[in-house]
């Protein structure tokens, strides 16, 4: 199985910050990559596909990167609505496979 | 709207089985692949089992081969995931997503429904 690792596992920062998080395959994946990001109790929800591909209906704020092994996660300016947690995902082959999450909080 | 209702969660005894429902209205179901993924408690997500449009392929994570199944009723636009040999590990919330056309990234996921193993 595709190995999928994310980095940092807990983030801390501000509104208005620009944070970056990254995920890194055990093997290439090409662009097979989506993120997600859960709220407490809810599901997840998808934000990027193909590794930069925006999902309808998610803020411009919100881009990503990467191709092969090495992905990024950027939020431009961070809301408040934006602390949560981030899932990257291959799709890549299966079993699918999810990083360990990344939880991002206020500082 | 399209919507994702899952349903059969419960309590259940180490050993036993338990059959999970997944009701999809708002888009046609029988185009689309259908996967489903658990959350432990606390834990990240895990990927639990997938189904093609039409039934003809499913592949399954390694930890629940053998034990769990999936199918799909296209005419009752409903997926399924049955459960057999369940173990205390296999508590979790259990979402049903549905594929991005042309992607398995998962574009609509359910509210999830919570299995509890324990005796």
């Amino acid at each position: 199985a595709i190995r999928m690792t994310q980095s940092p596992s807990s983030l801390s920062a501000s509104t208005g910050d620009r944070v970056t998080i990254t995920c890194r395959a055990s093997q290439g994946i090409s662009s097979y990559l989506a993120w997600y990001q859960q709220k407490p109790g809810k599901a997840p929800k998808l934000l990027i596909y193909a590794a930069s591909t925006l999902q309808s209906g998610v803020p411009s704020r919100f881009s990503g990167s990467g191709s092969g092994t090495d992905f990024t996660l950027t939020i431009s300016c961070l809301q408040s609505e934006d602390f949560a947690t981030y899932y990257c995902q291959q799709y890549y082959s299966y079993p699918i496979t999810f990083g360990q999450g990344t939880r991002l909080e206020i500082k | 709207q399209v919507q994702l209702v899952e349903s059969g969660g419960g309590v259940v005894q180490p050993g036993g089985s338990l059959r999970l429902s997944c009701a999809a209205s708002g888009f046609t179901f029988s185009s689309y692949g259908m996967h489903w993924v658990r959350q432990a408690p606390g834990k990240g997500l895990e990927w639990v089992a997938f189904i093609r449009y039409d039934g003809s392929n499913k592949y399954y994570a390694d930890s629940v081969k053998g034990r769990f199944t999936i199918s799909r009723d296209n005419s009752k636009n409903t997926l399924y995931l049955q459960m057999n040999s369940l173990r205390a590990e296999d508590t979790a919330v259990y979402y049903c997503a549905k594929d991005l056309a042309g992607s398995d990234a998962f574009d609509i996921w359910g509210q999830g429904t919570m299995v509890t193993v324990s005796s």
